[in-house]
């Protein structure tokens, strides 16, 4: 089945500083979605995007959809304390098959932010 | 706030009980999925599912596990002769039907214990 490598597993970084986390993937998708999880939550949906090459942005955040259509990142600008938490990649087929809905997700990036 | 919902946030089980999780979409949704989490592990899908249609069941287990969308109510998963294996948290996200993509909005989940 369809993979996605989520790297790194985990970041520890000081308040302000840049972060830079990418999914790869075995196979292509058609929607790259980003998430963030905190203890006892549900994800939350923070950015999608939907055509190769798209580079998009959500506030501090900036997201790309890679021109292969394997692969997608996420930035964080200018980190904050409450930025700490676990985030996720997850990949979607589209139309075509009844897999069309599915997410795939990565493992995560556990993001810690020292003050 | 007309999010999704699910109850009860926390569930308890002795094995060889049934489980009943239950997800309420936000307001106009009609789609709904089902995904597990194990701890320190990315979600893994188990259902997709519109009004009374199971439209992809692939990550469900074949035994125990069944779900159901009613024309009327909430959306429930249910896990029958609970394992201890079975102890995870479960999400539900619905989406809007339309054109694609499907983004997918997530619950708090429903965390199982069982003992």
């Amino acid at each position: 089945g369809q993979q996605l490598n989520q790297s790194p597993q985990s970041m520890f970084i000081q308040e302000g500083e840049d972060v830079s986390m990418n999914c790869t993937s075995s196979s292509i998708f058609n929607t790259w979605l980003w998430y963030k999880q905190d203890p006892g939550e549900g994800p939350v949906l923070l950015i999608a995007l939907y055509k190769a090459g798209e580079l998009t942005s959500n506030g501090r955040l900036t997201a790309q959809f890679g021109i292969t259509r394997k692969d997608s990142f996420l930035n964080i600008s200018a980190s904050i304390p409450s930025d700490v938490g676990i985030y996720f990649c997850a990949g979607q087929l589209g139309a075509g098959g009844t897999s069309y809905g599915k997410l795939t997700f990565g493992q995560g990036t556990i993001l810690t932010v020292h003050p | 706030n007309a999010g999704v919902m699910q109850n009860p946030r926390h569930l308890v089980r002795r094995r060889g009980q049934e489980a009943r999780l239950r997800c309420s979409p936000m307001k106009g949704h009609s789609h709904v999925y089902w995904y597990r989490q194990l701890p320190e592990e990315g979600l893994k899908f188990m259902v997709y599912l519109q009004k009374e249609n199971i439209i992809d069941e692939s990550g469900m287990p074949k035994e125990r596990f069944s779900a159901e969308f009613p024309k009327e109510g909430p959306s429930i998963l249910r896990i029958q002769q609970v394992v201890r294996g079975d102890s995870a948290a479960y999400f539900c996200a619905s989406s809007t039907p339309g054109q694609e993509p499907y983004e997918q909005y997530f619950g708090p989940g429903t965390r199982l214990t069982v003992t």
